[in-house]
């Protein structure tokens, strides 16, 4: 199975911070690279996502920074709030087919 | 609230038995997934159907079998149950392979 990686593990921030999560994966054939978000209890939910002919994706305090020649893409939640208190999930791959997720980052953002 | 739903919310059962999984993908989604989620092994991927025929496999065990019925609902059946099979299992619906629509989860423990 394709190996993606993220890191940290885990991640604990000031409220109003910069939150960044990083996703490395190996094959460079992937074409799509999504973000999930998952809150305890909950299924995951897909929070962002950005095709390989941009750089960087802008959505609210949401943003995906690509970089193929790294294969890595990560993501950046500004001005972190309490609410966003959850666990990360990368699931890079070809388009229609990500099926494999990172084994997620648990952020915690500090009131 | 993705749409997507899933039945029984939590189940309780002894090693060796068989339990059966329910999916109802959100309406007009063609496309379902299952996925285990443990605490050691993160978000596994284990099938997807696609109008009723299977779309792609995962690392999903001989004792586990899928199916996806003419009204695209799903069934996931989970036989001579272990220990180790206790997790969460995701069920998510797709229309274009794009995004994921994950349900609730069923919580499997087995003892």
């Amino acid at each position: 199975q394709q190996q993606v990686k993220q890191s940290p593990q885990s991640l604990i921030v000031q409220k109003g911070g910069i939150s960044i999560i990083n996703c490395a994966y190996e094959n460079t054939a992937f074409d799509y690279f999504p973000w999930y978000q998952q809150f305890p209890g909950k299924g995951p939910a897909l929070l962002i996502a950005i095709r390989p002919d941009v750089s960087e994706k802008k959505e609210g305090r949401f943003t995906i920074s690509f970089n193929k020649s790294a294969k890595q893409f990560s993501l950046h939640i500004m001005d972190s709030q309490p609410g966003d208190s959850a666990t990360y999930f990368c699931a890079p791959g070809p388009y229609g087919q990500n099926f494999v997720f990172g084994p997620g980052t648990r952020l915690s953002v500090l009131p | 609230d993705s749409g997507v739903t899933q039945t029984p919310k939590h189940l309780i059962t002894a090693t060796g038995q068989r339990v059966t999984l329910r999916c109802s993908p959100r309406s007009g989604d063609l496309s379902v997934y299952w996925y285990q989620q443990s605490l050691d092994q993160g978000l596994q991927f284990l099938i997807q159907y696609y109008n009723g025929e299977e779309r792609a496999k995962g690392n999903i065990l001989e004792r586990f079998s899928a199916q996806q019925f003419p009204d695209l609902h799903s069934e996931l059946n989970l036989s001579s149950l272990e220990l180790g099979d206790s997790a969460l299992y995701f069920c998510a619906s797709s229309v274009d392979g794009e995004t994921q629509y994950f349900g609730p989860g069923t919580r499997l423990l087995v003892l």
